[in-house]
């Protein structure tokens, strides 16, 4: 399958301060989402992202979560202050159908 | 809303036997069901799926079946082998909408 990358790898951060987190995805894909996996826990829907404009939101995915593609090829995932309960793996994931594929994933740690 | 029930939480085999996962589903209007493979420290990598006018579907070692009147389906494992040992996730997709829903997740270990 083709390749989804994510930067960074691992992110810490002091509670309070801003995130970003990035995402290539395949230019051709149509749907793109982020989810997150708090250790030892399932994982989560946060925001689909479809033609530019946010598509469907959990109710994870709250004011302190924004989600842009700047300029046209990276997805990026904002969190404006973080807290400790953000601490996770935050996955980009793409589609052109219903089948998803996910990047290799950002670990956040928030202290 | 949409919920998954996964089904055992941890499940021990035997090299060469079978195991089973279980999930159910509440929401009829669900129709597509991917299976997912978690290693650890790895993301989740999708193994089989199937949709909801299909009851079974094969790929090799590999088997899903789905019952759409009892909101339910399985994945089948057969010949298992120490690399299969990982994390297993349901999740489903509701028509109308694109996000996936997770199941709690199996951790499969294979005994050598």
């Amino acid at each position: 399958e083709p390749e989804v990358t994510q930067t960074p790898s691992h992110q810490v951060t002091q509670m309070g301060q801003e995130v970003i987190l990035r995402c290539v995805p395949i230019s051709n894909h149509l749907y793109f989402y982020w989810y997150r996996q708090i250790l030892g826990q399932k994982v989560e829907f946060l925001v689909s992202f479809y033609n530019n404009e946010i598509s469907e939101k959990s109710e994870i995915f709250d004011d302190q979560f924004s989600v842009e593609r700047p300029d046209g090829s990276n997805f990026t995932l904002k969190i404006r202050s973080t807290k400790l309960e953000d601490s996770a793996m935050y996955f980009c994931a793409r589609s052109l159908t219903d089948t998803q594929y996910f990047g290799p994933g950002t670990r956040l740690t928030v202290l | 809303g949409e919920n998954v029930e996964q089904h055992p939480s941890t499940l021990s085999v035997q090299e060469g036997d079978s195991a089973v996962i279980k999930c159910t589903y509440s929401d009829s209007a669900s129709n597509y069901f991917p299976w997912y493979k978690q290693e650890l420290g790895k993301r989740p990598q999708l193994i089989i799926d199937i949709r909801s006018n299909v009851g079974e579907k094969k790929d090799q070692r590999i088997a899903v079946t789905l019952n759409k009147t009892a909101k339910h389906f399985s994945l089948h494992i057969t010949e298992t082998q120490p690399e299969d040992s990982a994390v297993y996730f349901c999740a489903e997709v509701n028509f109308g909408n694109e996000k996936l829903t997770f199941g709690t997740g199996t951790r499969l270990t294979i005994i050598p």
